[in-house]
């Protein structure tokens, strides 16, 4: 069976610091990728996502980049945080156009 | 320009009784609607989904309609229960360059009343 995983879980972070956060996908191969932010009381909002390694779409402009250095790996990255980049991080993937399937999420918080 | 909307941001039911959640949408490429459930500090998770040339899915106590003219979708879950209480996401899916793409709604949190 497939499982999703996201690290760390939560992470609290000063302004102006660097982010890195991975997700890894176990159980299948070639998926389609995924990075949404929540921030508190609002949607899921898509940020990136990738059909393949080395490939990047990225939705809205903003602070944040995005990386797929494996089949199955998927960093979010930031080189300076900001305050409004505090929110919860999910990763998800989906096989062709089925279902998405979510991460356990990142709680960052950016003091 | 929010393409899906779920005006309700919260809902109160009884257990045992009926919990309508309603979705609206305003793009008409759209052609397949999800419902997730998502509890605090967790992931989502999917629940039920329908296809744009279906009215109608039905899974155990979850049924979504969904009314293409109206551009409206909702979940009926029935009868409700203390452990649906969760926030509920409408997702609304378009396909760009062979990609999926899923647009979300703001959310409503519904709460089960015993």
């Amino acid at each position: 069976s497939q499982t999703i995983h996201q690290w760390p879980a939560t992470l609290v972070q000063p302004v102006g610091s660097p982010l890195s956060l991975e997700c890894t996908v176990e159980g299948t191969s070639n998926p389609n990728l995924y990075w949404y932010r929540q921030a508190a009381g609002r949607g899921l909002q898509l940020l990136f996502y990738s059909v393949g390694i080395g490939q990047i779409s990225s939705e809205v402009p903003q602070n944040l980049s995005a990386s797929r250095p494996q089949d199955r790996q998927f960093i979010l990255s930031s080189k300076k945080l900001l305050l409004s980049d505090s929110g919860f991080y999910l990763c998800a993937w989906t096989m062709g156009y089925n279902e998405q399937f979510f991460g356990p999420g990142t709680r960052l918080t950016v003091l | 320009d929010q393409q899906v909307k779920q005006n309700s941001p919260s809902l109160s039911v009884q257990e045992g009784r009926i919990s309508i959640l309603n979705c609206d949408y305003t793009n008409s490429m759209f052609d397949y609607f999800l419902w997730y459930k998502k509890y605090p500090a967790e992931g989502p998770t999917f629940l039920i989904s329908i296809s744009s040339i279906k009215d109608k899915n039905e899974d155990g106590r979850f049924t979504v309609f969904l009314n293409k003219s109206a551009k409206h979708l909702s979940l009926h879950i029935v009868p409700s229960q203390p452990g649906d209480s969760a926030v509920y996401f409408c997702a609304a899916r378009e396909i760009i360059q062979g990609a999926q793409k899923l647009v979300f709604g703001q959310g409503t949190r519904l709460t089960i009343n015993p």
